[in-house]
């Protein structure tokens, strides 16, 4: 498609709970990002895909966090026995290259994010 | 380590007035893009402008232009003839060139435009 789909776009759960959200890049993209938004102000990276191989996963809190970007799947951001501190939206964008070794700058599309409100 | 320091947390402009966003950075790599992205209270990121950090000029993009001082580390938003639709969260943006492209985010502006 021509725009990053994100699905849910609200997602409830109470603590303790699994969340699973679902990312669908510009076809063509061959990266993925995901980001966390907390409190509508601080972003937050959290792991990037070069198609379904994992790029950079710095930012994942390793213990409960996990990603996939499967072929012909949509990517996917797991989060085992949700916390409070885990409602934030998630952002996933993509793009069409990582930008090495060059100046050139390759845009991050960002889709719509998913809400996730832990109780 | 690279940061991104927006010191104004929240802004309150006349409709039709010129506003200037600030926006500081810190890095040591040597090819790095700057970017300024707008959230509107739905929530979506608008993507506004980019400047390299190996361009000459400044780029603009309509009623956006980013002024890039490189010796002083800023890249500060200017939106000419505010209008009340620009009023929104604004977030400066930093990636590396050199490494995997994520981006790290600057706390935000948050722009009210008054008419």
């Amino acid at each position: 498609g021509e725009e990053v789909a994100q699905t849910p776009k609200h997602l409830v759960r109470g603590e303790g709970q699994k969340a699973k959200l679902y990312c669908a890049p510009i076809k063509g993209h061959s990266y993925v990002f995901w980001y966390q938004q907390v409190l509508k102000n601080e972003f937050k990276f959290l792991i990037s895909f070069q198609n379904e191989n994992v790029f950079d996963e710095t930012g994942m809190p390793k213990e409960r966090f996990s990603a996939k970007c499967l072929p012909n799947s949509p990517c996917s951001l797991e989060i085992q026995a949700t916390k409070l501190e885990d409602s934030a939206v998630y952002f996933c964008a993509s793009s069409d290259g990582g930008g090495h070794g060059g100046l050139s700058y390759n845009e991050q599309f960002f889709g719509p994010g998913t809400r996730l409100t832990v109780l | 380590a690279q940061k991104i320091t927006q010191t104004q947390p929240g802004m309150f402009v006349q409709e039709k007035e010129a506003v200037t966003l600030d926006c500081t950075y810190d890095t040591s790599d040597p090819s790095y893009g700057l970017f300024w992205y707008k959230q509107p209270s739905s929530g979506e990121m608008i993507f506004l402008i980019y400047q390299g950090s190996y361009d000459q000029q400044n780029a603009t993009e309509g009623r956006y232009s980013l002024n890039f001082q490189k010796a002083r580390k800023s890249a500060n938003l200017v939106i000419s003839a505010s209008q009340l639709g620009d009023s929104a969260m604004y977030f400066c943006a930093m990636a590396s060139m050199n490494r995997d492209d994520k981006i790290i985010f600057g706390k935000g502006t948050r722009l009210h435009i008054l008419p």
